[in-house]
């Protein structure tokens, strides 16, 4: 069975940082590109940031860029996301997914990140 | 990047067919084919419906259906359920190499 686990959220005091993990488990992960989307409280989703199974290949979103990373590590089945200079409108439900095609196939259950105004 | 166009409600009787639009631009829904739809209920995590515009994964049941014409694409849920109330999202691969979502859509089984 497929499983992404999410786990570091929090409450963060603005300008503060975070690091979210999700830990994969059920399929091999080497082989899959990886994603982050947030959901803030009662509003739609949006997506955050992608990195395929090598690494090589990285995009963010505009509102992101600059302040958050993605890294991965195959090895541990691990794909975690730094996020500096933390805003109120970066409070949200972060979910880890699993690529497919430009699309998100696996979801983690996801964890809330608060950054109080 | 604007959030791709989605109907705030759709509803329906059981039994019926119902269709959701998400409007976008040449820049995303027209100008590839990585139209993908999610089914998410109240406290859920999202679940992947359609990928590729009218792919389903295996799992998900034939009555839910996906087409694109121009800058629009379409999710069609036919035979409604009650299970089928939740909020569904259409996403797209962008010129810019981002990924956008629509705002979300509503539907409710009358």
């Amino acid at each position: 069975e497929v499983q992404l686990v999410e786990s570091g959220g929090g409450v963060v005091q603005p300008g503060g940082s975070l690091r979210l993990s999700c830990s994969a488990s059920g399929f091999n992960f080497n082989v899959y590109s990886m994603n982050w989307v947030r959901q803030a409280p009662g509003k739609g989703l949006e997506w955050v940031s992608y990195m395929t199974s090598d690494s090589a290949t990285i995009h963010y979103a505009d509102s992101v860029r600059g302040r958050f990373t993605i890294t991965r590590d195959n090895a541990k089945n691990l794909v975690s996301l730094q996020m500096n200079n933390l805003r109120a409108e970066d409070t949200a439900v972060y979910y880890c997914a699993r690529g497919l095609q430009y699309a998100f196939d696996q979801w983690g259950q996801g964890i809330l990140v608060t950054v109080p105004s | 990047q604007s959030a791709l166009t989605q109907p705030a409600s759709v509803s329906g009787s059981p039994g019926q067919s119902i269709a959701i639009s998400c409007t976008g631009s040449s820049s995303d829904v027209g100008g590839y084919n990585y139209v993908s739809w999610y089914q998410q209920h109240a406290g859920k995590a999202p679940r992947l419906l359609i990928y590729e515009v009218s792919n389903r994964p295996s799992g998900v049941s034939t009555r839910f259906s996906g087409s694109k014409s121009g800058n629009t694409a379409s999710l069609t849920i036919s035979g409604l359920q009650a299970e089928d109330e939740a909020d569904y999202y259409c996403c797209s691969f962008t010129a810019w190499t981002t990924r956008v979502f629509g705002g979300g859509t509503k539907v409710t089984v009358l």
